[in-house]
């Protein structure tokens, strides 16, 4: 167990829907990670916000957008789903917002999209 | 984008066998770290390498970081049916983000 907490694990939507994606940082990191995961692609950054505001950004549509609360959790909102948008979602945490501190993934969630 | 191609792709071998997984790259990382992942779960930390030419080992595993860290190594002795997965190497790179590795997936046959 990494400590990383997201919901909900499993996620069936029609195309066109939008849905959320929450996830709980490992107690004291401060910085949430989010990433896609399909067999194609493999594992792409999405975007990473530190203490609440926008760090960096990856690979991640306009249709995608993100947040982080003052409580540390963060939402990933995916709207106008796509059959391509199934896949894995990862969240991952660390204590501080650069590539020298080490990443905690959580379990993920699977998004279908029919 | 900063590109880490990894080798082999797929990988199975015998109980007690050696292997090495490779990760390459024309880019310079900050550090790099290494994954392993089992099916449906998150990728798992395994270890964090950030001085070029640093060796880490962990009981059966050895990790090392090329001079120039561009590229890194991953060297199981040994090998056991628990090590079987997905192995992914990440570099940290430009944009304070990580970039993986295209995966190696090992089969250990008991």
């Amino acid at each position: 167990d990494s400590g990383v907490t997201q919901t909900p694990k499993h996620l069936i939507t029609a195309t066109g829907q939008r849905v959320t994606l929450r996830c709980s940082p490992r107690s004291g990191d401060l910085s949430v990670y989010w990433y896609q995961q399909s067999l194609d692609q493999g594992l792409q950054f999405l975007i990473q916000y530190y203490n609440g505001e926008e760090r960096a950004k990856g690979n991640i549509l306009e249709r995608f957008s993100a947040q982080q609360f003052p409580d540390l959790h963060s939402e990933l909102n995916l709207s106008s789903l796509e059959l391509g948008d199934s896949a894995l979602y990862f969240c991952a945490s660390s204590v501080g917002g650069g590539t020298s501190y080490e990443q905690y993934f959580g379990p993920g969630t699977r998004l279908t999209v029919t | 984008t900063q590109l880490l191609e990894q080798s082999p792709q797929f990988l199975s071998i015998q109980e007690g066998e050696n292997l090495t997984v490779y990760c390459n790259s024309s880019s310079v990382f900050s550090s790099l770290q290494w994954y392993r992942q089992e099916p449906g779960e998150g990728p798992v930390l395994l270890v964090t390498v950030v001085t070029g030419g640093e060796v880490k080992k962990l009981k059966r595993l050895t990790f090392q970081f090329g001079d120039a860290r561009k590229d890194s190594s991953l060297h199981i002795t040994a090998a056991q049916p628990g090590d079987t997965g997905l192995y992914l190497c990440a570099g940290g790179g430009t944009g304070n983000q990580f970039y993986f590795g295209t995966g190696t997936s090992l089969t250990v046959i008991p």
